[in-house]
């Protein structure tokens, strides 16, 4: 069925240090957007990247979609990082925005 | 601060009670929707209206129902409250109608507590 995975499900990493999220999905997609929750549970844009790279900040991400996946690179991470990063895609004929299960991240200093 | 308002924040009812999330949109945008983020359950996708019609309906339990108003703000209705409704709702809008390639913006959400 229609899926939406992400990984690691949990990293713990040392403040300075940078990291990769991956986002894999099952099938085409129209729209793919990235979300931070923090930990007062908002949801954040980060990026909407049906296709391509874009970068914003220490925060940059690519979606390769004829390879069904995504990716969200972490540089020189800081605390503030710390919470839960979602991935989110439209497939092709479903018309609704379904989240991954999200990678849980902790920022230590 | 992503432009679209939701009241209350936080919110704790007993078993059995009824209540009402509120939802304003970001300026311009016609489209509204419903999220319900619990823990076991993740981020599921409820109800979507456009410009005050029901567009898209996912799983939304028949205890909860929704409406969007001429003026574009949107409620949510949940009724004959369980403990497992506990959970953050969200709302979120874009400008697009229902085809969902477009942004979505989330509110802060709308902690709801059954007790």
């Amino acid at each position: 069925g229609i899926q939406v995975e992400q990984s690691p499900p949990d990293l713990i990493l040392q403040e300075g240090a940078n990291s990769t999220l991956r986002c894999n999905f099952s099938d085409s997609v129209n729209n793919l957007q990235w979300f931070h929750q923090n930990p007062w549970g908002q949801l954040i844009n980060l990026f909407y990247i049906p296709s391509g790279t874009k970068q914003n900040g220490r925060l940059s991400a690519t979606t390769v979609a004829t390879e069904r996946y995504s990716l969200l690179y972490i540089s020189s991470s800081q605390t503030t990082d710390s919470g839960v990063y979602f991935c989110a895609v439209v497939f092709y004929g479903n018309n609704r925005l379904a989240f991954g299960k999200g990678n849980q991240v902790v920022v230590i200093p | 601060d992503s432009g679209v308002t939701q009241t209350p924040k936080h919110l704790i009812t007993a078993t059995g009670q009824r209540v009402t999330l509120r939802c304003s949109p970001r300026s311009g945008d016609l489209s509204v929707y419903w999220y319900q983020q619990s823990l076991d359950q993740g981020l599921q996708f409820l109800i979507q209206y456009y410009n005050g019609e029901e567009r898209a309906k996912g799983n939304i339990l028949e205890r909860f129902s929704a409406q969007q108003f001429p003026d574009l703000h949107s409620e949510l209705n949940l009724s004959s409250l369980e403990l497992g409704d506990s959970a953050l709702y969200f709302c979120a809008s874009s400008r697009e109608a229902g085809e969902y390639t477009g942004e979505l913006f989330f509110g802060e959400g709308s902690r709801l507590t059954v007790l």
